[in-house]
């Protein structure tokens, strides 16, 4: 079974401190990953995806195929992260795989920046 | 600009009643189409998913339906709903391109009496 964990349900890091949020997978085949997160009254929405490389607000996710992690990392936290974030693998769910994939979503970590 | 539309924003609803909850998108054609539960302390989980109209795929057994009946227009639909279909509920929608993100409206907070 394809399966996405993060075993944090609760994370609190002072201000400054170093961030991450840990995120595992199993999954067949090779999915693409993605981290999407919601702030207090905004909508869910992506932060970073695997394939892009990219740092947002800070963040960076080093996909550890080995180790089938997805770990979220930032080295400084500010108190704007706090927030709700899900750990996301995608699949493909029909062939071809063009544009033919789903999500499956992590029950999320709640992260408090604390002053 | 792409946007994405979704009502209403909560609903209360007595058991086995009906329920319809409608999604549309605008700015873009085509579009992978996808309705979500979250409940409470658990994550998001995929209900149904859409690639085009006419075309809805199921990913759990329930006691809900989805259609769409136009191509940027998704509706949630129960004929009786149950205590456990009390939730959250989410629309989003992507490109039909490989990884691509996903897009999601605010939600209807569903509870049922």
């Amino acid at each position: 079974a394809q399966r996405v964990t993060q075993p944090e349900k609760l994370l609190s890091v002072f201000k400054g401190a170093p961030v991450e949020l840990k995120c595992n997978y199993s999954y067949s085949g090779s999915p693409e990953l993605f981290w999407y997160v919601q702030y207090s009254r905004q909508r869910l929405q992506l932060l970073l995806r695997h394939i892009s490389r990219e740092s947002i607000k800070g963040f960076t996710a080093d996909l550890n195929k080995g180790e089938t992690s997805f770990h979220l990392k930032k080295p400084f936290a500010q108190e704007e992260d706090s927030a709700m974030y899900y750990c996301a693998p995608s699949r493909v769910f029909k062939a071809p795989d063009f544009g033919n994939e789903k999500l499956t979503f992590g029950t999320g970590t709640r992260l408090t920046i604390i002053p | 600009s792409q946007t994405i539309h979704q009502w209403p924003a909560t609903l209360v609803q007595p058991v086995g009643s009906p329920l319809s909850l409608e999604c549309t998108v605008e700015g873009t054609s085509n579009p992978n189409l996808y309705w979500y539960r979250q409940a409470a302390g658990r994550g998001l989980q995929l209900l149904f998913y859409s690639v085009g109209i006419g075309q809805i795929s199921s990913e759990v057994p329930q006691n809900l339906s989805a259609s769409r009946p136009q191509d940027r227009q998704f509706i949630l639909s129960s004929k009786k709903l149950l205590l456990s279909d009390s939730g959250f509920y989410l629309c989003a929608w992507s490109y039909g391109q490989r990884n691509q993100p996903q897009h999601f409206g605010d939600g209807t907070r569903l509870s049922i009496l």
